[in-house]
């Protein structure tokens, strides 16, 4: 079965750090682009950012609203990839999903992981 | 402000066909993907290409594009189909990034 499974939210102060994961399994992940989305409560789903595959030499991209904050990494040995963020604020509070794209689509989503962002 | 516009809500009745739309410059070079979106639910994806379902989606969902519109049509519309609807593309930047719509809230009445 195809999965992917985040972790690592929780609560974090404004300025503060947080380092997410996404377990994936069921699929060769190796060969993958992975990608995170965010939802705010209520609001609509916001691209985060990517990263591809070795073969693509690992590139990264990321929406102009997080970019030099936030990082995503992976590690191939351990089918997981990260999304660091940093320097957060309170407007990053939301659900974090990870995704897979195939066939440029996000066929397989995870089932999210809640990053609350509050003094 | 999203490189994508979607409606913010459609409604339809029980049995009936509604089309939601999705329009972006990006559309005229790139296929629209579609996902459904319940409450306390993450998106499942509905359309994908030109016009493929992902294997469980029923075939009353269908996808066609025209120029800077891409359109997800539910033929006979069910009350389960009441959801959130996202459409998602590259963006007209050339960078391959993604972005999504705002999103339609499709009422089932």
């Amino acid at each position: 079965e195809v999965q992917l499974v985040e972790s690592g939210g929780g609560l974090v102060q404004p300025g503060g750090s947080l380092k997410l994961s996404c377990a994936a399994s069921g699929f060769t992940f190796s060969g993958s682009a992975m990608h995170w989305v965010r939802q705010a409560s209520g609001k609509g789903l916001e691209w985060v950012g990517r990263i591809r595959s070795k073969a693509n030499s690992y590139a990264t991209a990321y929406a102009a609203s997080v970019k030099g904050r936030f990082t995503i990494s992976r590690d191939d040995s351990k089918n997981t990839a990260y999304l660091q963020m940093n320097s957060l604020k309170t407007e990053d509070t939301a659900v974090y999903y990870c995704t897979l794209l195939r066939e440029d689509a996000f066929d397989i989503w995870g089932q999210g992981t809640m990053v609350t962002v509050s003094s | 402000s999203s490189e994508l516009t979607q409606d913010p809500a459609v409604s339809v009745a029980l049995g009936q066909t509604v089309r939601i739309t999705c329009q972006g410059d990006s559309l005229r070079s790139y296929y629209a993907s579609w996902y459904q979106q319940k409450p306390g639910q993450a998106p499942v994806l509905v359309i994908y290409g030109k016009n493929n379902r992902p294997s469980g989606i029923p075939d009353r969902f269908s996808g066609s594009s025209s120029g800077n519109t891409a359109s997800l049509t539910i033929t006979g519309a069910q009350a389960e189909d009441e959801a959130d609807y996202y459409c998602n593309s590259r963006d007209s930047s050339g960078n391959h990034l993604r972005v999504f719509g705002g999103g339609t809230k499709l009422t089932v009445l």
